[in-house]
C-alpha cells in the first residue's frame, strides 16, 4: 500500500521569504509523486510531478520539488513567497495506473 | 484544454434524500474518480471507474453508489443523505495510457445534508 504523510497541516510565511512544504511518502514499488494546489472554492490544480525522470522537478508558479529516495521525501520549495501562493496543497503518491493516493494537506499562509 | 465539469457547484439536501452528483468530462478519458474532502483527512477516495460499466471501491464506498452509462459520464449516487456526507466532492479523469497516472479536477460539489 502506498501513503502520503505532509507535515504540517498549517504553514505561515512571510512574503519574500521561503515556502517549504514537506512531504514524505511510503510506497513498496517506484513511485509517481505529485504535489496540486487548491485555492478557495476551486478543484486542484497540477503543480508539478515525478515520474522518475530528473528528480528535481520545476513546476508552475516558481515551485519545485525533490524527489530523494533515501529519505522518501517529496518536499516543495519556492524561493520567494508571494500574497497569491496563498492555498492549500496537497502531495499525492501512486505508481502510474493506480488511483492517487493524497496527503490531508497543508494549508499556506502568506503575511504582507 | 481538458474540462471536467460538475453540474452543481453546491447543494443542500434534507437526511434520507437521494441524491445526485454528475460529472462529465470531455477527453475521452478511460479512468474517472470520485473523492471526498474534508478539512483536515483531505481526499480519500469513494469509487473509480477504469471503463464504461466498470466501478472499483476505493477507500471509502460505504453509503454511496456510482453510475458510469457512458464514457465521459461518472455519476455519484448517496441513496439516502445523511449529515454525516456533508462534504466537498471532488470529480477527477485521466486517460488510461497516462504513464504518469495525472488527473484533471473539476471543480467541486460542496454538499449540505440537514
Amino acid at each position: 500500500a502506498q501513503s502520503v504523510t505532509q507535515l504540517g497541516s498549517h504553514v505561515s510565511v512571510s512574503e519574500g521569504a521561503l515556502v517549504l512544504l514537506r512531504c514524505n511518502y511510503s510506497s513498496s514499488v517506484p513511485p509517481y509523486l505529485f504535489w496540486y494546489v487548491q485555492y478557495p472554492n476551486q478543484g486542484l490544480q497540477l503543480l508539478l510531478k515525478y515520474t522518475s525522470a530528473a528528480t528535481l522537478v520545476k513546476g508552475i508558479n516558481g515551485f519545485e520539488a525533490e524527489f530523494k529516495k533515501s529519505e522518501t521525501s517529496f518536499h516543495l520549495t519556492k524561493p520567494s513567497a508571494h500574497m497569491s501562493d496563498a492555498a492549500e496543497y496537497f502531495c499525492a503518491v501512486n505508481s502510474g495506473n493506480t488511483p492517487l493516493v493524497f496527503g490531508k494537506g497543508t494549508r499556506l499562509s502568506v503575511i504582507a | 484544454d481538458v474540462k471536467v465539469t460538475q453540474s452543481s457547484r453546491y447543494l443542500v439536501k434534507r437526511t434520507g434524500e437521494k441524491v445526485f452528483l454528475e460529472c462529465v468530462q470531455d477527453m475521452d478519458h478511460e479512468n474517472m474518480f470520485w473523492y471526498r474532502q474534508d478539512p483536515g483527512l483531505g481526499l480519500r477516495l469513494i469509487y473509480f471507474s477504469y471503463d464504461v460499466k466498470m466501478k472499483e471501491k476505493g477507500d471509502i464506498p460505504e453509503g454511496y453508489s456510482v453510475s458510469r452509462e457512458k464514457k465521459e459520464r461518472f455519476s455519484l449516487i448517496l441513496e439516502s443523505a445523511s449529515t454525516n456526507q456533508t462534504s466537498m466532492y471532488l470529480c477527477a479523469s485521466r486517460p488510461t495510457d497516462a504513464n504518469t497516472g495525472e488527473l484533471f479536477f473539476g471543480e467541486g460539489s460542496r454538499l449540505t445534508v440537514l
